[in-house]
């Protein structure tokens, strides 16, 4: 299997601008994860869905944040308008039937906002 | 309730010596409790997990020792070797509520050759 792949591998935009970040997960798994990490706050669940459905999205941070699981191989989160503080390297994970066990990352999206 | 606080926040070690990273909990139901390893532009792996119902777990040179009274749970790294230079992420979950995975905020570890 591939893995988690996550698209793109970098991104540099300008403040305001909309931004978004692709995720296609392991197949077979049930649940998907979008996690951000920084420096500062470390590794921060933003939202993740369980066959398809988002069930916990408290962790977005506002309402310029969000994210869509069409099918069960695809989901993006959306940041529109982009800010400098969103700068940070976006994570999309996933893992088979449960929470414990092992989450699988991908390499992650790094952000920058000028 | 929910906080996993992991410390030191980075650590230099000496190729051969051992490297030792410390986390607390406070929820007293969280019943797992994996590390994840992180090298530079990857995502974080799994690296070792332990359930409370043992006080020490060891796959290689890497062990984990749990301790429930403490609500501490500490990863050893035995002969650490400049391959294991990575931010390591302590974390705890409840498995049978099917709960979120909590994690520390990393420990980034430097191994000196």
């Amino acid at each position: 299997d591939a893995g988690v792949i996550q698209s793109p591998r970098h991104e540099v935009t300008e403040m305001g601008q909309e931004v978004t970040l692709r995720c296609k997960p392991i197949s077979g798994h049930d649940y998907l994860f979008w996690y951000r990490q920084t420096m500062m706050r470390g590794l921060e669940l933003l939202i993740y869905f369980n066959n398809n459905v988002p069930i916990d999205d408290s962790g977005m941070p506002e309402d310029r944040f969000s994210a869509k699981m069409p099918n069960a191989s695809f989901s993006t989160l959306k940041i529109q308008p982009s800010e400098p503080r969103d700068s940070a390297v976006y994570f999309c994970a996933s893992s088979l039937g449960t929470w414990a066990g092992e989450l699988f990352f991908g390499e992650g999206s790094r952000l920058t906002v000028l | 309730q929910q906080q996993v606080k992991q410390s030191p926040q980075s650590l230099i070690v000496q190729k051969g010596g051992i490297s030792i990273i410390n986390c607390a909990y406070e929820n007293t139901a969280f019943d797992y409790f994996p590390w994840y390893q992180q090298f530079p532009g990857k995502g974080p792996a799994l690296l070792i997990a332990i359930r409370p119902d043992v006080s020490e777990k060891k796959e290689g040179r890497f062990t984990i020792s749990f301790n429930k009274s403490a609500k501490q749970f500490s990863l050893h790294i035995m002969d650490s070797q400049p391959g294991d230079s990575a931010t390591y992420f302590c974390a705890a979950t409840l498995m049978n509520r099917d709960d979120k995975i909590i994690f520390g905020k990393g420990t980034r570890l430097h191994i000196l050759p």
